[in-house]
């Protein structure tokens, strides 16, 4: 069983929709990041949070430390919100670096 | 500000052609990363840093080598190109190991025929 695990794998949704993409984890973790990757290009960094909420224009991110669990939110969703969202978590005490990857989830957004 | 800066974008390499990868950061970042990114796959560790004149191995570091002689400049080596080597390579770097955001390079797509 993968240590980060994202759903959906896939995701295609009309210009307008509201958009969740969900991240769980088996690890613990001091923060857990959330990156965008278009197509071809390099990955950004959207999000890092250990708790609660943040809040970045159109998009939004929680986390339950409890549950282990968090969610990228999409509202109003466009076109250019087409990419390839990742979760990541860092590992703590972990000795592999820095961070652990889920496969991503390929958001493609229709007009 | 740059941030991290990998060269080259693209690169295709016969069966055993060696080849360097460079990244650099303008960041004074003290942790430095190789990630591979293959489809279905999550990125995978291959080697990191964590200051000048220290590198670790990954996940995945079978075939690649890495030196940090300067604190900016992370490189990744490949002696012997094989074909399960194909794959798009993503430099990172962070000013600590954990709860920093990680701010990553544009990528290197590398084919090996």
């Amino acid at each position: 069983k993968n240590e980060v695990e994202q759903s959906p794998q896939n995701l295609t949704a009309q210009e307008g929709e509201f958009i969740t993409i969900n991240c769980s984890y088996s690890v613990g973790i001091s923060a857990l990041h959330w990156l965008q990757q278009h197509p071809g290009g390099g990955i950004v960094s959207l999000f890092m949070l250990s708790s609660g909420k943040k809040k970045h224009g159109r998009l939004i991110a929680t986390i339950n430390i409890q549950e282990k669990h968090s969610s990228l939110h999409i509202t109003a969703s466009h076109p250019r919100d087409s990419a390839v969202y990742i979760c990541a978590a860092s590992n703590y005490g972990g000795s592999q670096g820095n961070l652990i990857f889920g496969k991503g989830t390929k958001l493609s957004v229709k007009p | 500000n740059a941030g991290v800066t990998q060269t080259p974008k693209f690169r295709v390499l016969k069966t055993g052609q060696s080849m360097t990868l460079l990244c650099a950061q303008d960041m004074n970042h003290e942790y430095m990363y190789w990630y591979r990114q293959d489809p279905g796959m999550g990125l995978r560790l291959i080697h990191y840093s964590v200051g000048e004149g220290t590198t670790a191995k990954g996940e995945v570091p079978d075939g690649y080598n890495v030196s940090r002689l300067k604190k900016q400049n992370f490189l990744l080596g490949l002696e012997s190109a094989a074909p399960s080597q194909t794959s798009v390579y993503f430099c990172a770097s962070s000013y600590l190991r954990t709860y920093t955001e990680a701010f990553f390079g544009q990528g290197t797509r590398l084919t090996v025929v």
